[in-house]
């Protein structure tokens, strides 16, 4: 069965250090969403891709985040210089361009310390 | 923009158990999701039903667009059903799908 694949699976890392996290969503699927998820709370969209164009990154915090999706296809997440509060679920979810129904991976669980 | 709340933010089964969980939200929408995560933190699709009712062994679920709501209904619960259930939904074909606050479910034995 097809999935979406993210890792790393968990990562720790040191304040004001960068961290990246990789995506590959379900073959053919042409949007793929970021999301991040503070424990206790639900997931809260950071930015969306429609193949390779950002459709909505109103809630991503631009001045230490950035997203790309070059080809399309698979895509990064990073944070520079990661703070204390980043430290969450990363969720990264696919869809066709047909059907809203959002499909996720496994996440990558950050702990900045 | 569109708001989602779920209701009770807290419930407490005994194996065997049924429940139903409420999801309401603030506009229509042509996208509902629920999802069951489970304690390793992923999110497993149960439902897609913008409208109308499915049913899946023990789960089923109901949407009534025109009154802004859906119900997640479990039965004969197990201890594997623990976790937390969100209802999720988008407006548009384009648009991102949005959380609720979440159900967390404990099914004790």
């Amino acid at each position: 069965e097809a999935e979406v694949a993210q890792s790393p699976r968990y990562k720790i890392t040191e304040k004001s250090q960068a961290v990246a996290f990789w995506c590959d969503p379900i073959s053919g699927h042409a949007t793929l969403y970021w999301y991040r998820q503070i424990l206790g709370q639900g997931p809260e969209l950071l930015v969306q891709f429609q193949d390779e164009s950002v459709v909505d990154d109103s809630q991503l915090p631009k001045d230490r985040f950035s997203a790309e999706r070059l080809k399309g296809v698979d895509s990064t997440l990073k944070i520079q210089p990661a703070e204390l509060g980043d430290s969450a679920m990363y969720l990264c979810a696919s869809s066709t361009t047909q059907s809203t129904e959002a499909f996720f991976g496994q996440g990558t669980r950050l702990t900045v310390v | 923009g569109i708001q989602v709340e779920q209701s009770p933010p807290d419930l407490i089964l005994q194996e065997g158990a049924n429940s139903t969980l409420r999801c309401n939200f603030s506009d229509s929408v042509n996208n509902l999701q629920w999802f069951h995560q489970n304690p390793w933190g992923q999110l497993i699709n149960l439902f897609y039903i913008p409208s109308g009712t499915k049913q899946n062994g023990r789960l089923s679920a109901t949407t009534v667009a025109t009154e802004r709501y859906s119900l997640l209904y479990i039965s004969s619960s197990q201890t594997t059903d623990s976790g937390v259930y969100f209802c999720a939904v988008g407006q548009t074909s384009y648009d991102k799908v949005i959380f609720g606050p979440g159900t967390s479910l404990s099914v004790i034995p």
